[in-house]
């Protein structure tokens, strides 16, 4: 059963442009979120995250914004860069270190 | 600073057999935590150590095990392979506990034929 869910396994967003990213989970007690990139050949890079006591955090060009009514996380990359193309995981844990991730969403920034 | 260090990155081995993956986390850093990527299943939690204690264990059969030496290296070991064992094994080590931020490594990639 997937607790987290990542609905599109791939965007393709022109350079310069609006990427967003969205992620669903199904429980209720995750306390903080996290998204994740991977580049090929490389383990996932830690990118930005949320605690469940926000709605939003910012962190330069990147911006995670959680619905907790809805169970639904998101992350805004503005302005999209080529160099953005990679896979990106959300993530989530309960005051630990195991995290659940989703099962990825391949972004393509087109120059 | 060096990186998470996960040795073999490649290997490969035939059903039946066992492996044993290593890896060096980042110095200063007491927990380490195990991934499984698979293409159907993406990344999947194996285990997550802190101080040679084994805080978290995922849904994975008791042929899959781990530890933790005092200098907080870790060895991560899987007895009998199967072909569905074949994935990319991360780790990543974290410099406190409970925070989710983690530095991963590489990855061992592991082929069973």
């Amino acid at each position: 059963d997937q607790q987290v869910k990542q609905n599109s396994p791939s965007l393709s967003v022109q350079e310069g442009r609006i990427s967003i990213l969205n992620c669903d989970y199904t429980n209720s007690m995750f306390d903080y979120f996290l998204w994740y990139k991977k580049y090929p050949a490389e383990g996932p890079t830690f990118l930005i995250s949320i605690s469940s006591i926000k709605d939003k955090n910012e962190d330069g060009r990147f911006t995670v914004f959680l619905n907790k009514s809805a169970k639904h996380l998101s992350l805004h990359i503005v302005p999209s860069q080529p160099g953005d193309s990679a896979v990106y995981f959300c993530a989530t844990r309960r005051a630990t270190n195991k995290l659940i991730f989703g099962t990825g969403t391949l972004l393509a920034v087109q120059p | 600073k060096a990186g998470v260090t996960q040795t073999p990155r490649y290997l490969i081995k035939t059903r039946g057999q066992q492996v044993t993956l290593s890896c060096s986390p980042i110095s200063g850093h007491r927990s380490v935590s195990w991934y499984q990527q698979t293409p159907g299943q993406g990344l999947q939690f194996l285990f997550e150590y802190f101080s040679e204690t084994q805080r978290n264990k995922g849904n994975f059969p008791g042929r899959f095990s781990g530890r933790q030496f005092s200098n907080s290296r870790s060895e991560m070991n899987v007895s009998t392979l199967e072909l569905g064992d074949s994935a990319l094994y991360l780790c990543a080590s974290s410099l406190v506990v409970g925070t989710g931020e983690l530095f991963f490594g590489e990855g061992s990639r592991l082929t069973v034929l």
